[in-house]
């Protein structure tokens, strides 16, 4: 089976400019889970859906930041406008369940704003 | 914070040594989670323990939950160059629908 799959793998960009990363999760998966990772503050939880439904939103870090997930085999993340402190990288996992099954993770897109 | 400890944050041994890394957490859990992060790649998951177990293997994989401690640890015996990665703990706390993630242990195994 495939994997969660993120596009794009890398994306550099200037400040002000939209960045849209997306997500295709696993098959049959109910759950699907925006994270962030830098250095200085570890994984964190942007936002999470169910069944296509945004559930919790409280990780994201400002109204810039917008996700939607129009069907159950696809969602993105959308950054508008960017800034230099955006730059980490964006993972998109996805599980069966919330915390009771494991979550299987996309390789990441890697953002730098410049 | 729920998010607890995970030590060391870093650990270098040489193959074929045992490799032990720490959680621990501060509010009851459901289950705690492991996962392994390769560089440039996403996590993927090891092993979950629930919370009315002890003791858990996977292959050279052995984890252990101590709920009065509030502490697990994942030990990776006869440890490979291939195990160099970063080791997550991941708690599911009760009453919560999402993973908290430490920050990690970073694992250096030398040939």
């Amino acid at each position: 089976d495939a994997g969660v799959i993120q596009s794009p793998r890398h994306e550099v960009t200037e400040m002000g400019q939209e960045v849209t990363l997306r997500c295709k999760p696993i098959s049959g998966h109910d759950y699907l889970f925006w994270y962030r990772q830098t250095m200085m503050r570890g994984l964190e939880l942007l936002i999470y859906f169910n069944n296509n439904v945004p559930i919790d939103d409280s990780g994201m870090p400002e109204d810039r930041f917008s996700a939607k997930m129009p069907n159950a085999s696809f969602s993105t993340l959308k950054i508008q406008p960017s800034e230099p402190r955006d730059s980490a990288v964006y993972f998109c996992a996805s599980s069966r369940d919330g915390i009771t099954q494991p979550q299987h993770f996309g390789d990441g897109t890697r953002l730098s704003i410049l | 914070s729920q998010q607890g400890e995970e030590d060391p944050q870093a650990l270098s041994i040489q193959e074929g040594e045992n490799a032990t890394m720490n959680c621990s957490y501060k509010t009851s859990i459901n289950n705690l989670q492991w996962y392994r992060q390769n560089s440039g790649r996403g996590l993927v998951h090891l092993i979950l323990i629930r919370s009315n177990e002890r003791e858990k293997h996977s292959g050279r994989l052995r984890v252990t939950l101590d709920t009065s401690k509030k502490s697990s640890s994942l030990l990776i015996t006869a440890s490979r160059a291939a195990d160099t990665a970063s080791y997550f703990c991941a708690k599911a706390h009760s009453g919560y629908s999402t993973l908290t993630f430490g920050k990690g242990t970073m694992l250096l195994v030398s040939p």
